[in-house]
């Protein structure tokens, strides 16, 4: 099955800093590579998707670059603020599957 | 904006007990899936769920847990038989169809065996 590998586990930027969380994947049949944002005590919340057919996509300060020959995609969050403090989850979807294989997760602090 | 909503938020049984875990979906969304996540560890898929029929199950979602849309709204995970293992946080979501834009998670059930 899907493995997903995520690094690093950690995270702690100054605010303002730009922070950069990076994770492959095994399956080459992988066709889309959500991530997850989660706050203590709730639910992952969406906050970027890429597709297999797209190399990067924006949205305000936040950036997912997809790399299919080496099988890995990466999150850029710019100029942080204390309220991205939070555990990031990427995640790979099976191109016909239905099932979301994670990563296991960073944790962002902004200070 | 449209949430998945998840019933109770803290569940404690004793080992051995059944347990029902209740999510209402988005009302147009057509896929439900429950996925756990172990104190600590990533978040995990069991099952997806369409047209009233599993579509996909994990190694994990064995014989005893079930799944069911007994009406138009609600969607449930039953355990039938909790064991200590079984303690985590478990999530309810729904997508619009497959390979839709994201999953749309609920906020968990935590569920601790004793």
């Amino acid at each position: 099955g899907e493995n997903v590998e995520q690094h690093p586990s950690t995270l702690s930027v100054q605010e303002g800093d730009s922070a950069v969380i990076k994770c492959t994947y095994s399956d080459s049949a992988s066709n889309y590579f959500p991530w997850y944002k989660q706050e203590l005590g709730k639910g992952p919340q969406l906050i970027i998707d890429i597709r297999s057919n797209v190399g990067e996509k924006k949205d305000q300060r936040i950036a997912v670059t997809l790399n299919k020959t080496a099988k890995h995609f990466s999150l850029h969050i710019t100029e942080t603020q204390p309220e991205d403090s939070a555990v990031y989850f990427c995640a790979a979807k099976f191109h016909s599957g239905y099932a979301l294989n994670f990563g296991k997760g960073t944790s962002l602090l902004v200070t | 904006e449209p949430e998945v909503t998840q019933t109770p938020s803290h569940q404690v049984t004793q080992m051995g007990q059944e347990v029902i875990l209740r999510c209402v979906p988005i009302s147009n969304h057509l896929y439900f899936y429950w996925y756990r996540q172990i104190l600590g560890q990533k978040v995990e898929f069991l099952v997806s769920f369409y047209n009233n029929e599993i579509s996909e199950k994990s190694e994990i979602f064995d014989d005893q847990f079930s799944v069911e849309r007994p009406d138009g709204s609600n969607f449930t995970l039953k355990l039938w038989s909790t064991k200590l293992e079984d303690s985590a946080m478990y999530f309810c979501a729904s997508s619009e169809r497959l390979g839709a834009q994201g999953y749309t998670f609920g906020s968990g059930t935590r569920l601790t065996v004793v």
